[in-house]
């Protein structure tokens, strides 16, 4: 398994800014992914963050809005850019290890308001 | 054909009943199914998971049924209790990427 942490748990932004979360797994993983969940609903797959090149995306969702770094197997970051209160919402990290298991482990969250 | 639906939307069970929640889908390429519970202000956390050549697997009070043939697969959970009380999501996952297809969730509330 894998324990992951996010930072911060929890913030109040203003319209037009930016806000970096931060997501770190206790062990290397193979997968890092990204997710959006609006409370009350179900999960929403941002990007898969991938270690050493760049992010792909899912539809709907864009670099410029949203980019994410992973620069290694136990670290990843998601921005959320010129933010708008569209933007409030759960966003969570997840992690597979990886080695023919599909199995995610995931962050508690980053619960994000925009005014 | 990539959706995976789930149902009921909430379910209210006394305790000590059986919770059952059904899950659908489409896709046969999927290959894996897990079940998360996410408690509120919380990460979903993983329950029980199963593969398509297996129709069952129990876990303590968790037991996923899959049918292969009807496309369907559900969490049941036995003697139920007020701590179970939470949002239960099925999953797919999609084959050679690690990524899986949620479905919409089920809020349980298991009555004291």
């Amino acid at each position: 398994s894998a324990v992951i942490s996010q930072k911060p748990s929890r913030d109040i932004c203003q319209r037009g800014t930016s806000l970096t979360i931060q997501c770190q797994v206790d062990s290397q993983v193979t997968m890092m992914f990204w997710y959006r969940q609006q409370p009350g609903q179900s999960l929403t797959l941002i990007a898969t963050a991938n270690q050493g090149s760049e992010a792909t995306y899912e539809s709907g969702f864009v670099i410029d809005k949203f980019p994410i770094s992973r620069p290694n197997l136990t670290f990843s970051t998601l921005t959320v850019s010129n933010m708008s209160p569209e933007d409030s919402s759960i966003y969570l990290c997840s992690a597979s290890p990886g080695s023919g298991g599909e199995t995610q482990y995931f962050g508690p969250g980053t619960r994000l308001l925009v005014l | 054909q990539q959706q995976v639906k789930q149902s009921p939307q909430s379910l209210i069970v006394q305790k000590g009943g059986i919770s059952i929640i059904n899950c659908a889908y489409e896709n046969t390429a999927f290959d894996y199914f897990p079940w998360y519970q996410q408690f509120p202000g919380k990460g979903p956390a993983l329950l029980i998971a199963i593969r398509p050549d297996v129709s069952e697997k129990k876990e303590g009070r968790f037991t996923i049924s899959f049918n292969k043939s009807a496309k369907q697969f559900s969490l049941h959970i036995m003697d139920s209790q007020p701590g179970d009380s939470a949002t239960y999501f099925c999953a797919a996952s999609i084959p050679g990427t690690y990524k899986y297809i949620f479905g919409t969730g089920t809020r349980l509330k298991v009555l004291a």
